[in-house]
């Protein structure tokens, strides 16, 4: 399969743990998203990288959270000390692109968060 | 910013009935417009999009959208559902390197 991946599927934590999540795009994509989807919500945008650089954060993205994509291809979303309100499903997507146009995403199936 | 308006929430549709789901959309250029579903369990898959040119497009599974500046609007249509067409429905714009998405509109399809 080619699409993009993302593991783990479903993570299960206790407050105030640290959790990681992973993608892997689609190999010639050069552009890589994280979104978060709450229930009976559309997707938000949290950060995306244009190859290996971070080029823009939402405000929904606190200091507690990070993510990397350090050469460029696979990426990690980390979450430290995380809340009840940090449950939801975490998206990843890719996209091939070189301007501000925004062609089509392709999304993984997303990694569910439940923080206890 | 971009911003993208679903009024309906909800919609209940018979099966081999038509479909339309409103789409309003916030953009001081003209906008890549797109239609995504997201069935249970499963990724959110692109329907159709609309770059420019011809205002009314096609896409997959028989859904088609048409595009009005006037109104801002991209709605979606589909003339005969079926019940394998039950599930959730996103709009989207993208500009400035991301898409934006509303909030949604679940179909429920009946017997």
């Amino acid at each position: 399969d080619t699409g993009v991946s993302q593991d783990p599927r479903h993570k299960i934590t206790k407050r105030g743990q640290n959790v990681t999540f992973r993608c892997d795009p689609i190999s010639e994509h050069n552009r890589l998203y994280w979104y978060r989807q709450t229930l009976g919500q559309g997707p938000e945008f949290l950060t995306y990288f244009q190859n290996e650089a971070q080029l823009e954060k939402s405000r929904l993205l606190s200091d507690r959270f990070s993510a990397e994509r350090p050469k460029g291809s696979f990426s990690t979303l980390e979450i430290q000390r995380t809340e009840q309100g940090d449950s939801a499903m975490y998206l990843c997507a890719s996209s091939l692109g070189d301007s501000a146009n925004t062609g089509e995403l392709f999304f993984g199936e997303g990694s569910r968060l439940t923080v206890l | 910013a971009q911003s993208v308006t679903q009024p309906d929430i909800h919609i209940t549709v018979s099966e081999g009935a038509s479909l339309e789901l409103r789409c309003n959309y916030s953009y001081g250029a003209t906008p890549y417009l797109f239609w995504y579903v997201q069935s249970p369990g499963q990724g959110l898959q692109l329907l159709l999009k609309y770059f420019s040119g011809d205002t009314l497009v096609q896409g997959i599974k028989g859904f088609e959208a048409e595009f009005k500046r006037s109104q801002s609007s991209f709605n979606l249509r589909k003339p005969s559902v079926h019940w394998s067409d039950a599930a959730e429905y996103f709009c989207a714009v993208g500009a400035d390197y991301k898409l934006s998405f509303g909030a949604g509109t679940t179909v429920t399809v009946r017997a």
